[in-house]
């Protein structure tokens, strides 16, 4: 069980909007910044937001980040086919000083 | 161009060893935190390990005392030492950089059986 919670899945249509939201608590999300990771199978995770809310170079701005409190979102608008894929969130966890990552478990896009 | 290149992976019994390799190239490693994460068949991201750019160390609980990071900042490589493995360590082991865990390596498959 991931100390993060996403949702197992979401779908959407093409050129629409999907969020995927990230569950945390105060020693992770709720101290710290949230990343967000795209996976597709036999590849290489790429970073997709840091700090909550900066996207790297290249990273289409159709992708956005967002946080509040214990919580935080990714939102794709003007979904595109080549973004079904496995969506990640990940944040630095402070337990007991003891910095840790933590990662949610992980929500498969569908885009219909 | 920064990559990240794993090795080491293979078949190993239960209670047998492995060690990864992560090759480093396109920036300045030693400046770097770095990360080994795995991902089990059909399962999610789990983080494994870090190394602070002096040598501090972290473990997940589900490998602390059976696994071992370490780097060669000389030979800009990142290591991980698995002990007393199990099956259920049996994953896509990746190397990543930084605190923002910002540039992953394409892994390498451990896995654990009899």
């Amino acid at each position: 069980q991931s100390v993060l919670t996403q949702p197992p899945s979401a779908s959407g249509t093409p050129g629409q909007r999907v969020t995927i939201s990230c569950s945390g608590s105060s020693s992770n999300i709720g101290s710290n910044t949230v990343y967000w990771y795209q996976h597709l199978p036999g590849t290489a995770p790429k970073l997709l937001i840091y700090s909550n809310n900066q996207r790297p170079s290249g990273v289409p701005d159709r992708f956005s980040g967002s946080k509040s409190g214990t919580s935080a979102s990714l939102a794709i608008s003007g979904l595109q086919s080549e973004d079904e894929a496995d969506y990640y969130c990940a944040a630095w966890d402070d337990t007991l000083n003891d910095f840790r990552v933590v990662f949610g478990g992980g929500t498969k896009l569908t885009v219909l | 161009e920064v990559q990240l290149v794993e090795s080491g992976g293979g078949l190993v019994q239960p209670g047998g060893s492995l060690r990864l390799s992560c090759a480093a190239s396109g920036f300045t490693f030693g400046s770097y935190w770095m990360h080994w994460v795995r991902q089990a068949p059909g399962k999610g991201l789990v983080w494994v390990s870090r190394i602070n750019s002096d040598g501090g160390t972290t473990y997940a609980d589900s490998v602390k005392g059976r696994f071992t990071i370490s780097r060669d900042n000389a030979k800009n490589s990142l290591y991980l030492q698995m002990n007393n493995l199990r099956v259920d360590d049996t994953a896509v082991y990746y190397c990543a950089r930084g605190a923002s865990i910002d540039f992953w390596g394409q892994g390498t498959l451990v896995t654990v059986s009899s």
